[in-house]
């Protein structure tokens, strides 16, 4: 199944807001409420920042928000801090075969 | 909180089999809780998921390397394996295991959407 598209790179000022989208198909991330959002700093593990396409693990800051558009979920930071930069991914669930698919991932930059 | 850590050779040839093994700490295999994943990712590129397993032994493999990879669970060692059959370069990448939380509703159970708890990844090289 084709990956999920992202945009490359991203970027703002500290204290601003960035959005990455994340498009797929109504077979992915228009069919169901399994989106969910990876951050990964450079050498480490991703982190689950958001699930069910809106919801927030414990201990992730209010600052990260998800939410969906049809077929094109997307991640908000909103007060852009330094260790915010890093690389994101979408993920969802794809009913075309049990399986998961995700975003070919998107750097920030916090200027 | 669940911890997970991937262990297993760093080279394999081409053709051979890949054989790793997530222990798992804080938490136990044959908890109903959770979905056992496996996810890859190649050096500089994303994620690639690769299959989970139930405690209960029930699987399910991506498509596109379901023919070539086996899941089991050892409740008496508390972790979960892969191997993954015939690799050619293209599998070099880090392996990771993860968590997928389990959701029950009428008697039924099944994985969720998400992973939530991951290892901190082995990298596997495959050259002869």
């Amino acid at each position: 199944q084709s990956a999920l598209t992202q945009p490359r790179s991203v970027s703002g000022s500290p204290g601003q807001s960035v959005t990455i989208s994340c498009t797929g198909t109504s077979r992915d991330v228009g069919g169901y409420n399994y989106v969910s959002w990876y951050q990964q700093h450079p050498g480490k593990a991703p982190k689950l920042m958001i699930y069910d396409v809106i919801k927030r693990p414990s201990g992730v800051p209010d600052r990260f928000s998800g939410s969906r558009s049809g077929t094109t979920a997307s991640l908000t930071i909103s007060g852009l801090q330094a260790d915010d930069e890093a690389d994101y991914y979408c993920c969802s669930y794809t009913g075309t075969y049990i399986s998961y698919v995700f975003g070919s991932g998107t750097q920030v930059t916090v200027l | 909180q669940v911890q997970l850590q991937e262990s297993g050779p760093g080279l394999v040839k081409p053709s051979e089999t890949l054989s790793l093994t997530c222990t798992v700490s804080g938490g136990s295999v044959s908890s109903a809780n959770y979905y056992w994943s496996w996810l890859r990712q190649p050096p500089g590129k994303g994620l690639e998921w690769i299959g989970y397993i139930y405690f209960s032994g029930s699987t399910i493999y991506s498509p596109s390397l379901k023919s070539r990879v086996t899941m089991s669970v050892d409740t008496s060692k508390n972790h979960f394996a892969l191997k993954l059959g015939s690799v050619t370069a293209a599998d070099t990448a880090l392996y990771y295991c993860a968590t997928t939380r389990t959701y029950c509703a009428g008697g039924d159970c099944y994985p969720g959407g998400d992973f939530d708890n991951w290892g901190q990844g082995a990298l596997v090289t495959v050259s002869s």
